[in-house]
């Protein structure tokens, strides 16, 4: 059974400083997504990472994937208020199911 | 191009009642997810499906949950006799057809805004 896992669950950091949110899967695959909600909000969907050694950028925030330590970064530069959110990872799974496979969640707090 | 449209976005039920979540996918989407999330959690699969089609249903309780996908019409999950546990946020997601097969399909899940159930 495929297992994610995220770290850390909480994070509060001010405006400014710079963090990495890490996201651990148990199983191979070669598909992972970065989603951000806002409270009682949907999932807005952030990176897709297809291949090892994928990097993506957009903004302050940075995603990467070594699928040989089954392990994607989110990394945030600079943080502002404005990212504050919850942040999930979601792995594919495979065998033609295309359901997801969601950790926890980060419920990441930027204060100014 | 609307987004992926779910209703109700609340819905409170008494233990017993049937609870009926809609999903109108994407335009243009022909695959259809739906997930379910727990305070505090991540969201859980629950059942993939396609016109008429189940495709992966390994997620779905065994009992008292049923989804559908017609040919007309939106996705429709159902639960039915709801209990206290069954409270969560339900999400519904769309996809096109993947680019492609392999690991080269993205493959994007596009989420609604959720209904968030309420079993009193």
């Amino acid at each position: 059974e495929l297992k994610v896992e995220q770290n850390p669950l909480f994070l509060s950091m001010q405006e400014g400083k710079n963090y990495t949110i890490y996201c651990n899967y148990s199983t191979t695959s070669d598909r992972l997504y970065w989603y951000r909600q806002d409270p009682g909000k949907s999932l807005e969907s952030l990176f897709v990472l297809l291949s090892n050694g994928a990097v993506k950028q957009e903004g302050r925030l940075m995603a990467s994937l070594d699928t040989k330590a089954r392990l994607s970064t989110l990394h945030i530069t600079a943080a502002v208020h404005d990212l504050s959110a919850t942040y999930f990872c979601a792995v594919y799974s495979g065998g033609g199911a295309d359901g997801l496979t969601f950790g926890k969640g980060t419920h990441l707090i930027i204060q100014p | 191009n609307a987004g992926v449209m779910q209703n109700p976005r609340h819905l409170v039920r008494r233990r017993g009642q049937e609870a009926r979540l809609r999903c109108s996918p994407m335009k243009g989407h022909s695959h259809v997810y739906w997930y379910r999330q727990l305070p505090e959690e991540g969201l859980k699969f629950m059942v993939y499906l396609q016109k008429e089609n189940i495709i992966d249903e390994s997620g779905m309780p065994k009992e008292r949950f049923s989804a559908e996908f017609p040919k007309e019409g939106p996705s429709i999950l159902r639960i039915q006799q709801v209990v206290r546990g069954d409270s969560a946020a339900y999400f519904c997601a769309s996809s096109p057809l993947p680019e492609g097969t392999g690991p080269l399909a993205k493959n994007i899940q596009y989420f609604g805004a959720g209904t968030r159930l309420s079993v009193l």
